[in-house]
């Protein structure tokens, strides 16, 4: 799993209540990124990190932030949770031109 | 129109058969092209990668990129049973920010 670890796996949390995952790498690579994956929509990205403290905007960020304090972590929270932001939240990494790496996922279920 | 279009399926195919997934993008400016596959509940994990256009093989897979087309394809040989996986399509401009296809289901068949 190229050196990538999420946590936690699975998270059911409560409409409106703050929620932060966790991606850990020991691979030092440069960029990270944040997606989640929806039944017919694939992957989309929600943030990317090209370096620490340095971190943009990706095609679905609303409602979503990060932070990336340390190479090796990238954390994605969500506010004030909404049951749209149902889904399955993958992590993944990459150094510049070439590919990039995922994490096992983390499903997480906004009742 | 979506950046990166790619035919659903599911496709079901008998094992031994020869499958063939594409993907077609609107982006010119695409130059790196990768395939994932991905198991139920399971991260995705790279099969190919290359860049720009032309074939790339790797024992039973062949990736071939048309930039002029822009049109891709992934070509799986004597499919297995463990090859039944959901397989995406990715591409980048600029080497980071991967844009992914919807992804396609397979199913080989014993």
């Amino acid at each position: 799993d190229a050196g990538i670890t999420q946590s936690p796996r699975h998270k059911v949390t409560e409409t409106g209540t703050p929620v932060t995952l966790r991606c850990h790498q020991t691979e030092n690579h440069r960029y990270m990124y944040w997606y989640r994956q929806d039944p017919g929509h694939g992957l989309r990205l929600i943030h990317y990190s090209y370096g620490v403290k340095d971190t943009d905007k990706g095609e679905v960020s609303d409602g979503y932030s990060v932070s990336r304090s340390k190479t090796e972590d990238f954390l994605l929270t969500l506010e004030s949770a909404t049951s749209s932001q149902t889904s399955v939240y993958f992590c993944a990494i990459s150094e510049p031109d070439t590919q990039a790496f995922f994490g096992q996922g983390t499903r997480l279920t906004v009742v | 129109q979506k950046e990166v279009e790619q035919d659903p399926g599911p496709l079901s195919v008998p094992e031994g058969a020869i499958v063939s997934l594409n993907c077609t993008y609107s982006n010119s400016a695409f130059q790196y092209f990768m395939w994932y596959r991905q198991y139920s509940r399971k991260g995705p994990e790279l099969l190919m990668y290359t860049y720009s256009s032309g074939n790339k093989e790797d024992g039973r897979f062949t990736a071939q990129v048309d930039k002029s087309s822009k049109y891709i394809s992934l070509f799986i040989r004597d499919s297995q049973p463990s090859d039944s996986a959901t397989y995406l399509c990715a591409m980048s401009a600029n080497g980071q920010n991967f844009v992914f296809g919807p992804g396609t289901r397979l199913s080989v068949l014993p």
